[in-house]
């Protein structure tokens, strides 16, 4: 039981660059959210999906992009990157119901 | 919007010693509220869930408690080794939230050592 994998685990773009962040979870969970963290701030929730094609934004969405076509995956995409979106992206995912939560182990961006 | 304060930012202990990490929230119309451990440069492990109906939950040396109408809930890690080093996260979920987002507290930074 794999549980959640994000690819990749690290990536350096420059300014400018697109990229997509990869989620996918094997545990049919219905619900799957986005994070940053940044040092000082704690977790920030980006985007969030309660289901296959249906997404949301969350506290800091701006520059952000996502998207559920099947309910195991959910993406993330920054159309142009800017040196503000350097941080940690975490994808979570949780059943409907009183449950907790399951982390990815994060992405670690750099841009340039 | 539901916030969450966890004081201290930072702890450090001699090993043996108990733990007690604080996490306060200003909504007492909470769901759920979960603690997670993280090691750096790693993700976040849940450590235990407390659902708004209980008071407390158990796993091995981890107890944490749950006070709803003071707005608290405390982490306690009984004889801490140096293996407890890491960032203590509590999490928290309100009731009119359908969509089972969760505000997270900054984290205690623990170091136990030897």
């Amino acid at each position: 039981n794999a549980g959640v994998t994000q690819t990749p685990k690290f990536r350096v773009l420059k300014t400018g660059q697109s990229m997509t962040l990869l989620c996918a979870q094997d545990m049919n969970h219905e619900y799957m959210y986005w994070y940053r963290q940044d040092p000082g701030m704690g977790l920030r929730l980006i985007h969030y999906s309660v289901g296959e094609g249906t997404t949301a934004k969350g506290e800091v969405p701006d520059g952000y992009n996502v998207s559920r076509l099947k309910k195991q995956n959910f993406l993330l995409g920054l159309e142009s990157a800017a040196p503000s979106q350097t941080s940690v992206y975490f994808c979570a995912s949780t059943p409907t119901g009183n449950y907790g939560y399951t982390f990815g182990s994060g992405t670690r961006l750099t841009v340039v | 919007k539901q916030e969450v304060t966890q004081i201290p930012a930072a702890l450090s202990v001699p090993e043996g010693e108990n733990l007690v990490l604080n996490c306060s929230f200003t909504d007492s119309a909470i769901y759920n509220l979960q603690w997670f451990r993280q090691d750096p440069g790693k993700g976040l492990t849940s450590l235990l869930l407390i659902q708004s109906s209980q008071r407390e939950q158990t796993s091995g040396r981890l107890n944490a408690s749950l006070d709803k109408s003071s707005g608290r809930s405390t982490l306690y890690i009984a004889a801490s080794q140096p293996g407890d080093s890491a960032t203590y996260l509590c999490a928290g979920r309100r009731t009119t939230d359908s969509w089972g987002k969760l505000q997270f507290g900054a984290g205690t930074q623990v170091v136990v050592t030897p």
